[in-house]
């Protein structure tokens, strides 16, 4: 079993619509969620990073970390064309020791206009 | 300010042979981490830089080695190349590694195997 799952997509949303992306994990020592998003041909952008459990909203989007169930998730609101990426879920056991992220294989996002 | 510069963006090489690819982080950033992504397994860690040492390594063969210079930018090898080896590199820094939201990835270089 790998340490995280992301729901493979793809995801085809039009625009306005409200999407939830994914993952779940299975190493409890995981203490920072984040999330990136990668446009084709270009590295992985942070979005939205939290530390342990609880929401954290940016705008359009919200990010939710549940520990106890082992899954965290991100929420776009009013969904725009320019969202259209792959959407990649990050973690990491701690700050300070690891010096690793570990990723989700992401889900491919396209908003249609 | 400047991003993180890696070279060459696109490359192809053949079974056999082997390669260098450089990352060059952004200006006060002196942690380096190198990352592969495949299609199949997504982006899966290979090591972390910091002051010229290693600090972590991911579950890679030693055909997978780095180097960190004593201006933080960094190259990835990669010996007797398989056609699996085929990815988008990236590479991401930040200014200590331990603030794991602080890191920037460049824009990779996708090695092509033949």
């Amino acid at each position: 079993q790998k340490e995280v799952e992301q729901d493979p997509g793809p995801l085809s949303v039009p625009e306005g619509a409200i999407v939830s992306l994914n993952c779940t994990y299975s190493n409890s020592a995981f203490q920072y969620f984040m999330w990136y998003r990668q446009y084709s041909r270009k590295g992985p952008e942070l979005l939205m990073y939290t530390y342990s459990s609880g929401n954290k909203e940016d705008g359009r989007f919200t990010a939710q970390v549940d520990k106890s169930s082992k899954y965290i998730s991100l929420f776009i609101r009013d969904s725009q064309p320019s969202d259209s990426a792959t959407y990649l879920c990050a973690m990491s056991r701690s700050g300070g020791s690891n010096y690793k992220l570990t990723f989700g294989k992401g889900t491919l996002l396209t908003v249609n206009p | 300010k400047a991003g993180v510069t890696q070279t060459p963006r696109y490359l192809i090489k053949t079974r056999g042979q082997q390669v260098t690819l450089s990352c060059s982080p952004i200006s006060g950033h002196r942690s380096v981490s190198w990352y592969q992504q495949t299609p199949g397994q997504g982006l899966q860690f290979l090591f972390e830089y910091f002051s010229e040492t290693q600090r972590n390594k991911g579950n890679f063969p030693g055909r997978f080695s780095g180097r960190q210079f004593s201006n933080s930018r960094s190259e990835m090898n990669v010996s007797t190349l398989e056609l699996g080896d085929s990815a988008l590199y990236l590479c991401a820094s930040s200014e200590t590694g331990g603030e794991v939201y602080g890191y920037t990835f460049g824009s990779g270089t996708r090695l092509t195997v033949v």
